[in-house]
């Protein structure tokens, strides 16, 4: 079965600092990879995904993550924090085959912003 | 999203109660999802649901049943509610599985649930 890890449960940075959030997959068939983001008291949002094609995958609010096969991995980055960034950042896996009809969620990031 | 609603949005109960929550949907889409969030472990799949009457189980399903009986409404019930299910409870609906690569999940508001 597919699973994410997300490393570091709260990652704090000032605010213009890159942001760098961790995610890393196991999978043994191909995987497609998401990033949601949950604001205090809301739902989630879907940030960015990767399904095929080009490997580096931009989001909204300026975010963007590398899918690296030889590294497992689907970091999220955006170079410059601001505050309205402050929230929960979750990574998601998926394969399209054998149980590919439901998310595996990593257990979340919380990222401060400080000033 | 305006697609998808849950009720309540709070929820109060007592030990030993049985509780029922709903997600509703406009969007007309064959899966649907509960998943429950607690610090640390982030959002863990109870069961889910590929079409009317049909549904399967999570990786918490113990303690809640589930049950669909229309395209548009998915019930979550706690059989006796137990302080461990306090949670957030969040739906989420999908078309198929080739749309869940491409767009994801559209998730509801969440029930915030506490079992006293």
């Amino acid at each position: 079965a597919q699973s994410v890890t997300q490393l570091g449960s709260h990652v704090s940075v000032s605010e213009g600092a890159l942001v760098l959030l961790r995610c890393n997959y196991s999978s043994s068939v191909p995987p497609y990879l998401f990033w949601y983001v949950q604001y205090p008291n809301q739902g989630l949002q879907l940030l960015l995904k990767y399904t095929t094609g080009a490997t580096l995958v931009k989001g909204i609010n300026g975010f963007e993550a590398e899918f690296k096969k030889s590294e497992t991995s689907f970091h999220l980055t955006k170079p410059s924090a601001h505050m309205s960034d402050a929230a929960e950042y979750f990574c998601a896996v998926t394969v399209f085959t054998g149980g590919g009809n439901k998310l595996t969620f990593g257990t979340g990031t919380q990222l401060k912003v400080e000033l | 999203d305006a697609g998808i609603t849950q009720s309540p949005r709070h929820k109060v109960t007592e030990t030993g109660t049985p509780v029922t929550l709903r997600c509703h949907q406009t969007e007309n889409h064959r899966y649907m999802y509960w998943y429950r969030q607690d610090p640390g472990h982030g959002l863990r799949l109870i069961h889910y649901s590929y079409g009317v009457k049909d549904t399967d189980k999570g990786e918490v399903s113990d303690g809640y049943s589930v049950s669909r009986s229309k395209t548009e409404d998915f019930l979550l019930t706690l059989e006796s509610a137990t302080s461990s299910q306090t949670s957030v409870y969040f739906c989420a609906i999908s078309e198929s599985p080739g749309r869940l690569i491409l767009y994801g999940y559209t998730f509801g508001s969440g029930t915030r649930l506490t079992v006293v």
